[in-house]
C-alpha cells in the first residue's frame, strides 16, 4: 500500500531534550511537508522540501529542523530552543503541483 | 491582516439533511481551493479541489462553490450520515514557487441519526 507513515503515534519527553519524529513516504512524491496543528488553531507550516537535500522554512520555523538526504523520509527534530513543542505533528506530501496533499497519521507529541 | 475563517461551532445537523460549511478568507488571492475531512486523532484526508476559474465542483454527495469575488467557499454534504461527522478544513492552494496551503481553523460536523 502506497502512503505515509509517522511513527510513533504518541511521544513524551523532557523539557531541554531533543527528539526527532520520523516521516516515511512511498508515493514517490517529490515533495514534503511538515505542519503543526494546536487547539483553536490551523495547521501551521514548520518546513518544507521540494526536493531531495533541499529544504525552506515555513511560517514557523524557529526551534525546528530538518533533513532530506532521502526522497522518501523528511524527519524533523524538535530542539530546546522550541518554546511551547507540545502538540499534533502531521507531515505531508504531494507531488508538488497544485495537487492535494497525502498526510500522515500524525505524531502528538507531549513535553513536560 | 491576511485571515481564512471558518466556523469555530459545531455544526448539528440530522440525519438526511443538507450539511453547509463556509470557508470566508481576506488577503488572499488563492490559485486553488481544497478542503479535507479530519477524524480526531488522525491526519486530515483529501475531499475536493476547486480552482480559481470553476465556480462549482461535485464529488458523489460533496459539492464545493467558489466565489472569488466574494472570497468565499461553500462545502456541502446531501443526505448527510452519521459516518460524515468529521471536522472539516478548508485550504487556501497558494502559488508562491512552491505549493503552500494556509489552513482554516475547521467546522466540526455532527450528524445525529
Amino acid at each position: 500500500d502506497g502512503g505515509i507513515t509517522q511513527s510513533p503515534k504518541y511521544l513524551f519527553r523532557k523539557e531541554g531534550q531533543n527528539v526527532t519524529l520520523s516521516c516515511e513516504q512511498n508515493l514517490n512524491h517529490d515533495a514534503m511537508y511538515w505542519y503543526r496543528q494546536d487547539p483553536g488553531q490551523g495547521l501551521r507550516l514548520i518546513y518544507y522540501s521540494q526536493i531531495v537535500n533541499d529544504f525552506q522554512k515555513g511560517d514557523i520555523a524557529e526551534g525546528y529542523s530538518v533533513s532530506r538526504e532521502k526522497k522518501e523520509s523528511f524527519p524533523l527534530t524538535v530542539t530546546s530552543a522550541q518554546k511551547n513543542p507540545t502538540a499534533f505533528y502531521l507531515c505531508a506530501s504531494s507531488t508538488g503541483r497544485l495537487d492535494e496533499q497525502y498526510f500522515g497519521p500524525g505524531t502528538r507529541l507531549t513535553v513536560t | 491582516s491576511q485571515k481564512i475563517e471558518q466556523n469555530s461551532e459545531a455544526l448539528n445537523i440530522q440525519e438526511g439533511k443538507t450539511a453547509t460549511l463556509t470557508c470566508n478568507y481576506t488577503n488572499y488571492s488563492p490559485a486553488y481551493l481544497q478542503w479535507y475531512r479530519q477524524d480526531p486523532g488522525r491526519g486530515p484526508v483529501f475531499l475536493l479541489l476547486i480552482r480559481e476559474n470553476e465556480k462549482e465542483k461535485r464529488k458523489e454527495r460533496l459539492k464545493v462553490t467558489f466565489d472569488t469575488t466574494l472570497k468565499q467557499s461553500l462545502f456541502h454534504i446531501t443526505a448527510s450520515q452519521p459516518a460524515d461527522s468529521a471536522t472539516y478544513l478548508c485550504a487556501l492552494v497558494l502559488n508562491t514557487g512552491f505549493q503552500k496551503l494556509v489552513f482554516g481553523t475547521g467546522t466540526r460536523l455532527l450528524v445525529s441519526p
